[in-house]
């Protein structure tokens, strides 16, 4: 079964500042990787996503995020932060063929100050 | 509006009762997912569903129960609502590769 680890569940930032989250995943097969964000109140609505081809993907919002399949890592960065990016940020896997239930890490509190 | 539509938003009930929370989804996507939301613990699969008819269990399905007699639909119901069952609850579709996420609901158990 696939699992997936985020290192911090809080970063704090500050306006403008480079961040960059921290998400590894474990499997033994071919995966999806994804990550979601959740506003307060709301559901999780998708950033990016990586199914296959370049490892950079970039998402909304100015946000990206590099496959790393030697380090099984999926880790989201954005280059200046706004305030409104203060969220919950969702690293998510799922097997890239057979079942479609992602699997989520614990989340990330991104808090962005003035 | 086209969507995964939650309802209710917001729930109290008390211990012992039963309740349901509903989920309905206008894509016609084969699977479809409940999960629950606590602090420390992130999002955690209570039941899913890979077709109409075909339900299976998630990491924590204990007290829960599911039907999905309609595609589009997919309720959970807490047969028998305990203090440990105060969460936030989301459903979620999917068809191909992301999932698709209602707006939640917050149940407390009081």
């Amino acid at each position: 079964a696939q699992s997936v680890t985020q290192l911090d569940s809080q970063v704090p930032v500050f306006e403008e500042a480079p961040v960059e989250l921290r998400c590894n995943y474990s499997s033994s097969v071919s995966v999806y990787l994804f990550w979601y964000v959740q506003y307060p109140n709301q559901g999780l609505q998708l950033l990016l996503k990586y199914l296959s081809g370049s490892t950079l993907v970039k998402g909304i919002n100015g946000f990206e995020a590099e496959f790393n399949k030697s380090q099984t890592s999926f880790h989201l960065r954005k280059p200046s932060v706004h305030i409104s990016d203060t969220a919950e940020y969702f690293c998510a896997v799922r097997l890239s063929g057979g079942s479609y239930i992602p699997t989520f890490g614990r989340g990330t509190s991104l808090i962005v100050h003035p | 509006d086209a969507g995964i539509t939650q309802s209710p938003r917001y729930k109290i009930t008390e211990t012992g009762r039963q309740v349901t929370l509903m989920c309905h989804q206008t894509w016609s996507h084969s699977y479809m997912f409940w999960y629950r939301q606590d602090l420390g613990h992130g999002l955690r699969l209570i039941y899913y569903s890979a077709a109409a008819d075909i339900t299976d269990k998630g990491e924590v399905p204990d007290g829960y129960v599911v039907s999905r007699s309609k595609t589009e639909n997919f309720p959970l119901t807490l047969e028998s609502a305990t203090r440990s069952q105060t969460s936030v609850y989301f459903c979620a579709s999917s068809w191909d590769s992301e999932a698709f996420f209602g707006q939640g609901t917050r149940l407390t158990v009081v």
